[in-house]
């Protein structure tokens, strides 16, 4: 898939750093979100944004903090982050229905993140 | 509580063998989809599939949601199916979880 982009895609970063990923889709999807993939682990959903406004947080500690600036573009910034947040974040984008219900989701290659 | 769970966890395939990969939901569901994550980590997506029956190319996909489950098929399995096969169930309060996959690695 071609119509989701992600940038960097790998990042190594010290704890006391802070870093942005980078999301874009070029599909005219509605909604967007972002997926932590830890090894030996199942995907996990970490924040949804529909129509630019948040609508799910799934407990993500507050060192990692979604931006999204309009209906294309996601960030997800990261501050003074921990070894265990080493993961492949996804992000993904899909066109959603005025009901609420979530459409075939598009994922971009992912940011491979190592934290030291 | 909810679950999404995937069998078998690991699948080791003869190239141009078939095989059955079964998706088991713990609770009714708006939609369900099922993904490919090939060697180099990106997600693939397969089918969107809450309910019936789908197919596409070597691959297929049914869902019974009255059952909660469901099966994705691959037929003629090649080298280049090689990877961890997700399915993802969005449940009826909104959340998606995804299972803990399938890997399947087919030999030549």
């Amino acid at each position: 898939e071609t119509g989701v982009t992600q940038t960097p895609r790998h990042l190594v970063m010290g704890m006391t750093n802070k870093k942005s990923l980078k999301c874009e889709q070029h599909l005219g999807h509605n909604a967007m979100y972002w997926y932590k993939q830890s090894a030996k682990k199942p995907l996990e959903l970490m924040f949804v944004y529909s129509l630019e406004e948040r609508v799910e947080n799934n407990s993500v500690p507050s060192r990692f903090s979604p931006e999204c600036p309009n209906s294309s573009h996601l960030f997800l910034h990261l501050h003074t982050l921990q070894p265990e947040d080493s993961a492949l974040y996804l992000c993904a984008s899909s066109q959603d229905d005025l009901g609420g219900g979530h459409k075939t989701q598009y994922f971009g290659p992912g940011t491979r993140l190592l934290v030291l | 509580g909810i679950q999404v769970e995937q069998s078998p966890p690991d699948l080791i395939l003869q190239e141009g063998a078939n095989s059955t990969l079964r998706c088991n939901f713990s609770d009714s569901v708006n939609n369900l989809q099922w993904f490919h994550q090939n060697p180099w980590g990106q997600l693939i997506n397969l089918f969107y599939i809450p309910s019936g029956t789908k197919q596409n190319g070597r691959l297929s996909a049914t869902t019974v949601a009255t059952e909660r489950y469901s099966l994705l098929y691959i037929s003629s399995s090649q080298t280049t199916d090689s990877g961890v096969y997700f399915c993802a169930v969005q449940f009826l309060d909104q959340k998606v979880t995804f299972g803990t996959g399938t890997k399947l690695q087919v030999i030549p």
